[in-house]
């Protein structure tokens, strides 16, 4: 067990569907984020949310929507998404934002299919 | 332009023996990195950390070692075990940039018997 939980594991939506991936940590951090990985690419950070507040958005399309109701909890809202959307969606936390040495931790991932 | 690379993609030992992955990275402005295992349909677990005013740190069976002259760090497994077969991504990064880790493309560790 991590201490980030994602749920679902694994998604399967329509190009016109609107879906939610949630995410919850339970290590009382200040810091969450979204990430994405792709096949045979590196991972890349999507959001990131500092107490509640969004202080990182990666250029990503505005067909993900991250939502942060509190410190413990984050959504990444999801419309008309594409094929090559699918991936596998990491959430994580950490302690805080731009402190040195701080290490993030992840959740098992939200495995998303695009059809 | 990749900023930490991890030239192998994949690497074969014999368990018992020592396991060596590397990393690259190109900005000098790193200076905190770490290593992280990811198994299959799992998400990255992290393994060890290090800052960039030290050149090793040590945990258990797992060592990594900071060359900052060769922007180059490494992860030693020793002893090696069937367990440790994962993919290993090594992130780097820098401090006024908040947490914004820069990954790697990862190295595939299989571990035989």
């Amino acid at each position: 067990e991590t201490g980030v939980t994602q749920t679902p594991r694994h998604l399967v939506m329509g190009m016109t569907n609107k879906k939610s991936l949630k995410c919850e940590q339970h290590l009382g951090h200040n810091a969450m984020y979204w990430y994405k990985q792709s096949a045979k690419k590196p991972l890349e950070l999507m959001f990131v949310y500092s107490l509640e507040e969004r202080v990182e958005n990666n250029s990503v399309p505005s067909r993900f929507s991250p939502e942060c109701p509190n410190s413990s909890h984050l959504f990444l809202h999801l419309h008309t998404l594409q094929p090559e959307d699918s991936a596998l969606y990491l959430c994580a936390s950490s302690k805080g934002y731009g402190v040195v040495g701080n290490t993030i931790y992840f959740g098992e991932g939200s495995w998303l299919t695009v059809v | 332009d990749q900023q930490v690379k991890q030239n192998s993609p994949s690497l074969s030992v014999q368990e018992g023996r020592i396991s060596i992955l590397n990393c690259d990275y190109t900005n000098s402005m790193f200076d905190y990195f770490l290593w992280y295992k990811k198994y299959p349909a799992e998400g990255p677990t992290f393994l060890i950390s290090i800052s960039s005013i030290k050149d090793k740190n040590e945990d258990g069976r797992f060592t990594v070692f900071l060359n900052k002259s060769a922007k180059h760090l490494s992860l030693h497994i020793v002893p090696s075990q069937p367990g440790d077969s994962a993919v290993y991504f090594c992130a780097a990064s820098h401090t006024g940039g908040g947490n914004k880790l820069t990954f790697g493309t990862g190295t595939q560790l299989k571990v035989e018997l």
